[in-house]
């Protein structure tokens, strides 16, 4: 069956580090791939996503590339903040094919220090 | 254009209580998706509804769940007969079209449910 695999928390990392989330996933076809945040006491928002192999998404200074040879969409940013302080959830999805729910990877939760 | 809705946000029960969890799509959506969050755990797909109609339930424990959406009103998931083990957040997303992959998904605040 399909999984995604993230890198286990909690993260912490001091403001302006650069960030990387690695995410692995294990699927048959061509998925779209998603990462989702989620602050405390909310809901999960997407922050970005990727349809196709080599494509980039990008969203609030966060980007992953979804690299078919290694099945992997790791995220990074450059500099982070502390607002960025939150779990962080890479899923995929099929279109259609009656495959209609995401699969998540556990969270990671991230923490970012002054 | 008001998100997702899910009440209640807190839900307790007893063992062998029914519990009722709701969800209101975005404005202009008509498919929903429930998934289940356990501890420590990340989200699990249970089941993806439109108007009147389950089209995909591959997620939903056989026994206990169910879940609906009605011509009118909000998506309900219900649990009968709760057990410890029921214990999650259950959080409800919503979509403008069917294709999960290439239309976003708009996820609720969610209901964290606490069975005593």
């Amino acid at each position: 069956g399909n999984s995604v695999t993230q890198m286990e928390g909690p993260v912490t990392l001091s403001e302006e580090a650069f960030l990387t989330i690695n995410c692995t996933y294990t699927a048959t076809g061509y998925p779209s791939l998603f990462w989702y945040v989620q602050y405390p006491g909310e809901g999960l928002q997407l922050l970005l996503k990727a349809t196709k192999a080599d494509d980039k998404g990008s969203n609030k200074g966060f980007e992953a590339t979804y690299r078919k040879e290694t099945t992997s969409f790791h995220l990074e940013k450059g500099s982070v903040q502390v607002s960025d302080s939150a779990v962080y959830f890479c899923a995929l999805g099929y279109s259609g094919g009656g495959a209609d729910g995401l699969t998540f990877g556990k969270g990671t939760h991230l923490i970012i220090q002054p | 254009n008001a998100g997702v809705m899910q009440n209640p946000r807190h839900l307790v029960r007893r063992r062998g209580q029914e519990a009722r969890l709701r969800c209101s799509p975005m404005k202009g959506h008509s498919h929903v998706y429930w998934y289940r969050q356990l501890p420590e755990e990340g989200l699990k797909f249970m089941v993806y509804l439109q108007k009147e109609n389950i089209i995909d339930e591959s997620g939903m424990p056989k026994e206990r769940f169910s879940a609906e959406f009605p011509k009118e009103g909000p998506s309900i998931l219900r649990i009968q007969q709760v057990v410890r083990g029921d214990s999650a957040a259950y959080f409800c997303a919503s979509s403008p079209g069917p294709l999960a992959a290439t239309d976003t998904q708009y996820f609720g605040p969610g209901t964290r449910l606490t069975v005593l």
